[in-house]
C-alpha cells in the first residue's frame, strides 16, 4: 500500500470546522482512501472512505483532490468528543485485509 | 448491540506461560484481524482471517498464533510470551460495504509480560 503523510497534531476550537489533511502522492488508481479515528482509551473506529468523489456521512466529509494526491477529512463542527488520533490509510481494495496504520494526527479540541 | 468483545481486558503474566486472548464478534463478519499498538510504533497488524480456516500473516506475526474454527471467534495465542510482547492488543472484524471494507474494533487487551 502507498504511504500517507499527516501532520502530527492539530488544534481546533469547539463548534468550529476542522480540516485534517492527508498527502498520498504515490496513490495508485485502485487505492481507496480510508479514515479511522481512535478516541482516548478506545479501539479505532471507522470514519469514512472514498475513491475519487467527495463523500459525506453522518460523522464527516471527505474531500479528495482531483489528482487524488491529497485528501481532507472535514469535521463540520468539532465537539470535545472529537478529540482523537485520526488515521488516513490507503488500501488497494477490494481484496485482502491487510491494513497499515501510520502515526496519524492527534486532534485537540479546545472548549 | 453489534460489537467485538475481547477477553481478558487486562492481563499480567510471566515469560513463557502460554496464554490466549479471545475475540468474538456478533455481526456475522467474515473478516477478522489482530493488531498490537505500541507507543511510537502505532497500530501494527499481527494476523488476519478472511474466513473460517483461512488466516494469513500481517506485518508482525512472529511469536503469535491464531485460529479461526468458527466465524464469530478469532483467538490470539501466545505460546511462549516474552517481555517484548507487552502491548495493547486490538481485535477487529470487518465487512464489505459495497465499495470497501469497514473495520469494527474491540475495546483492547492490555498485556504485560514480566
Amino acid at each position: 500500500d502507498a504511504k500517507t503523510t499527516q501532520p502530527n497534531s492539530m488544534e481546533s476550537n469547539e463548534e468550529e470546522p476542522v480540516h485534517l489533511p492527508c498527502n498520498h502522492s504515490t496513490i495508485s488508481g485502485t487505492d481507496y482512501i480510508h479514515w479511522y479515528r481512535q478516541l482516548p482509551s478506545q479501539g479505532p473506529e471507522y470514519v469514512i472512505h472514498g475513491l475519487t468523489s467527495n463523500v459525506n456521512n453522518r460523522m464527516a466529509s471527505l474531500a479528495i483532490a482531483e489528482d487524488r494526491k491529497s485528501s481532507t477529512l472535514i469535521l463540520h463542527r468539532a465537539t470535545l468528543r472529537d478529540a482523537a488520533v485520526y488515521y488516513c490509510i490507503l488500501r488497494r481494495d477490494n481484496y485482502g485485509q491487510n491494513f497499515v496504520f501510520g502515526p496519524g494526527t492527534r486532534l485537540s479540541v479546545l472548549p | 448491540e453489534a460489537q467485538v468483545t475481547q477477553n481478558p481486558r487486562y492481563l499480567i503474566t510471566v515469560t513463557g506461560k502460554k496464554l490466549t486472548v479471545t475475540c468474538s464478534q456478533n455481526m456475522n463478519h467474515e473478516y477478522m484481524s489482530w493488531y498490537r499498538q505500541d507507543p511510537g510504533l502505532g497500530l501494527r497488524q499481527i494476523y488476519y482471517s478472511m474466513n473460517v480456516e483461512v488466516t494469513d500473516k500481517g506485518d508482525v506475526p512472529e511469536g503469535y498464533k491464531v485460529s479461526r474454527k468458527e466465524k464469530r471467534n478469532f483467538p490470539l495465542i501466545l505460546e511462549s510470551p516474552s517481555p517484548n510482547q507487552t502491548s495493547l492488543y486490538f481485535c477487529a472484524s470487518s465487512w464489505f460495504s459495497g465499495s470497501s471494507y469497514e473495520q469494527y474494533f474491540g475495546p483492547g487487551t492490555r498485556l504485560t509480560v514480566t
